[in-house]
């Protein structure tokens, strides 16, 4: 029963490739999110939806292409894949971000390779 | 310059020891400030959550602000091997997006 699922866990392809990650949370938050953490351990924030609504979009290639079909799923399509995509990608959900103190739920992490 | 700078460490402590860890900032909208724990290869987890000015503990955890410094800390007291992880702070204002340090590798030794 994890709170936010991310799958797959690892990936690895070739450049040029397009892949898909994917994303569930069953905390019932209307909150979601996609961060990208690399080498240095840097998380940085890509993507927020609300509800299914896109929220937040930082400046990330548009390469780049999140879907919500629902307020439970989030996920993160990447196309024409270069080495620098290469890092692992988090989930997240919150609850009301109004109310700051919960922070964010985090999914385990994909750790994306582009050879 | 990012908005929130922390020091990468390493940090190697021996178990028993007080632990201290910082973030400064540059954005004073800034008002909700957190720290997450990351052990390896897992996603990161909510220790502390502190609003605004003031001190806040959890047991061997104690997160300070000071934002007239823009300056916050997090404390472990009597620190235990099972600490060992990365800590990032994090902190936001009136939006939803949580601005990350780069986070601080921490490693207690038995």
């Amino acid at each position: 029963d994890t709170a936010v699922s991310q799958t797959p866990k690892y990936l690895v392809t070739q450049m040029g490739n397009d892949k898909s990650i994917k994303c569930e949370q069953n905390l019932g938050h209307d909150t979601m999110y996609w961060y990208k953490q690399d080498s240095k351990k840097f998380l940085k924030i890509m993507f927020s939806y609300n509800n299914k609504e896109l929220i937040i979009n930082e400046t990330v290639p548009n390469r780049f292409s999140p879907k919500s079909p629902d307020k439970a799923h989030l996920n993160l399509h990447i196309n024409s894949l270069e080495l620098g995509d290469s890092a692992v990608y988090f989930c997240a959900s919150s609850q009301d971000p109004g109310r700051k103190g919960y922070g964010y739920t985090f999914g385990s992490g994909t750790r994306l390779t582009v050879v | 310059q990012k908005e929130v700078e922390q020091d990468p460490g390493p940090l190697s402590v021996p178990e028993g020891a007080i632990v201290s860890l910082n973030c400064t900032y540059s954005n004073s909208a800034f008002q909700y400030f957190m720290w997450y724990r990351q052990y390896s290869r897992k996603g990161p987890e909510l220790l502390m959550y502190t609003y605004s000015s003031g001190n806040k503990e959890d047991g061997r955890f104690t997160a300070q602000v000071d934002k007239s410094s823009k300056y916050i800390s997090l404390f472990i007291r009597d620190s235990q091997p099972s600490d060992s992880a990365t800590y990032l702070c994090a902190m936001t204002g009136n939006t939803d997006k949580l601005i990350f340090g780069t986070g601080t590798r921490l490693q207690v030794f038995p």
